[in-house]
């Protein structure tokens, strides 16, 4: 397994409060990406990276920023947070090149947003 | 724009039975990569297969295997010999295969499989 972790795994807030989830990769990929998991919309690209302080958005970005200080970590931040936000949250990692551009996976984090 | 097409919200299968998970795509690409992920209770997004559209063989592994029709756009999932822990939610996925820089990975909505003791 690629070794990718979510933190933390679960949250709970409340309307109005600025959440932080972390991802933290020790591939040292290049990419990485946050999407979230609502039912019936699969997996939704919110932010990715593509290096160090290289950030781009992706289609449901709004209300959501990112930050990618060091390549082994990628920061998904909730400014101030909905009760539409409340999702499953999955940050990915991929490579460049042949065999290694698949993404891969961390846990998950689910977060309620009361 | 590409977009992919789970039909099957839910199936079942027998223990050691076959089954298959349908999945289309549209796209006016030539070269691309399609994925079968797997998605159990525990919510760990797990890559099942991959299949480069340049290639006419079939993916395999183990007892998953592809049905790649590239001119119908269909890529079909089959579980030979099921068990309990096929058990999950199953999404195809699609990325084009150009060079440069990230690639979107369009993700169908999934296909829930029960496996039936």
């Amino acid at each position: 397994d690629a070794g990718i972790t979510q933190s933390p795994r679960h949250k709970v807030t409340e309307t109005g409060t600025p959440v932080t989830l972390r991802c933290h990769q020790t591939e040292n990929h290049r990419y990485m990406y946050w999407y979230r998991q609502d039912p019936g919309h699969g997996l939704r690209l919110i932010h990715y990276s593509y290096g160090v302080k290289d950030t781009d958005k992706g289609e449901v970005s709004d209300g959501y920023s990112v930050s990618r200080s060091k390549t082994e970590d990628f920061l998904l931040t909730l400014e101030s947070a909905t009760s539409s936000q409340t999702s499953v949250y999955f940050c990915a990692i991929s490579g460049w090149g042949s065999g290694t551009d698949t993404q891969y996976f961390g846990p998950g984090t689910r977060l309620t947003v009361l | 724009a590409q977009t992919v097409t789970q039909s099957q919200p839910e199936m079942s299968v027998q223990e050691a039975e076959t089954v298959t998970l349908s999945c289309t795509y549209d796209t006016s690409e030539s070269d691309y990569y399609l994925f079968w992920y797997k998605q159990p209770p525990s919510r760990q997004m797990i890559l099942v297969i991959r299949q480069e559209a340049y290639k006419q063989q079939n993916a395999t592994e183990n007892r998953f295997s592809v049905n790649f029709q590239k001119a119908a756009k269909s890529f079909s999932l089959k579980i030979s010999d099921s068990q309990l822990g096929d058990a999950a939610m199953y999404f195809c996925a699609y990325r084009s295969a150009e060079s440069g820089g990230y690639q979107k990975v369009t993700f169908g909505i999934g296909t829930k499989l029960q496996v039936i003791p």
